[in-house]
């Protein structure tokens, strides 16, 4: 079974209007981390958001936003007032622990964001 | 300087060359990562160092060389490689390697075509 589940290998927003990224995720630990991350063309990983298993309240920075639903397992990212430099590939990303102690990072397939203007 | 570095910023090499990379992180960080992204597949961990000790090898072939010679800097050495290893080389610094807060920050990478 897969770790981390994006659904949506393609989604298009019009400018200006938001959209949601979908992220569900499957560990046992009851520690652990959820990150979004951006890659634009030029091939950069850029951190966005970060969410841990103990937060209570969803993460939120500037445009982008975390809709952190624990008990269904999803992290979804939300940005807002989409701009033309939002087109990119979006990687949601879970830290947790490993057997034998340390932890790992596993990342999703990715959803590539088309914003039309 | 900012964040994390890579050189060089593309590298093709035959398959009798040897390469290395380099990545430099200016943010005080104490773990430092090597990924490989192959077109169409999650990234991929390969190596991971924490405090210039390499605590994870992911079955990465010896023919990628990892080297940690201080916490700010990481090199990959790369002989005889394969077409297949043509992919995108990112490197990442965390805070450190144990704690599942740590957030990992990313270089540019190095777009690598083995001919």
């Amino acid at each position: 079974a897969q770790k981390i589940t994006q659904t949506q290998p393609g989604m298009f927003v019009q400018e200006k209007e938001a959209v949601t990224l979908d992220c569900t995720y499957d560990t046992s630990d009851p520690s652990y981390g959820l990150f979004w991350y951006k890659q634009p063309s030029s091939g950069e990983m850029i951190f966005l958001i970060y969410q841990g298993s103990y937060d209570q309240q969803n993460a939120t920075e500037g445009r982008y936003s975390l809709n952190f639903q624990k008990a269904r397992k999803s992290a979804n990212l939300v940005i807002s007032a989409s701009q033309l430099g939002d087109s990119a590939m979006y990687f949601c990303a879970m830290r947790e622990g490993k057997k034998g102690g340390g932890f790992k990072t596993i990342f999703g397939a990715g959803t590539r964001l088309f914003v039309k203007a | 300087e900012t964040g994390v570095t890579q050189t060089p910023r593309h590298l093709v090499m035959g398959m009798t060359n040897k390469k290395s990379l380099k990545c430099e992180q200016h943010l005080g960080h104490n773990a430092m990562y090597w990924y490989k992204q192959s077109a169409k597949k999650p990234l991929e961990l390969m190596f991971v160092y924490s405090l210039e000790e390499r605590v994870e090898n992911n079955s990465v072939p010896s023919r990628f060389s990892p080297e940690c010679p201080n916490s700010s800097h990481l090199f990959l050495h790369l002989h005889t490689l394969q077409p297949e290893d043509s992919a995108l080389y990112l490197c990442a610094s965390s805070p450190s390697w144990g704690v599942f807060t740590d957030t990992q920050y990313f270089g540019p990478g190095t777009r690598l075509t083995v001919l």
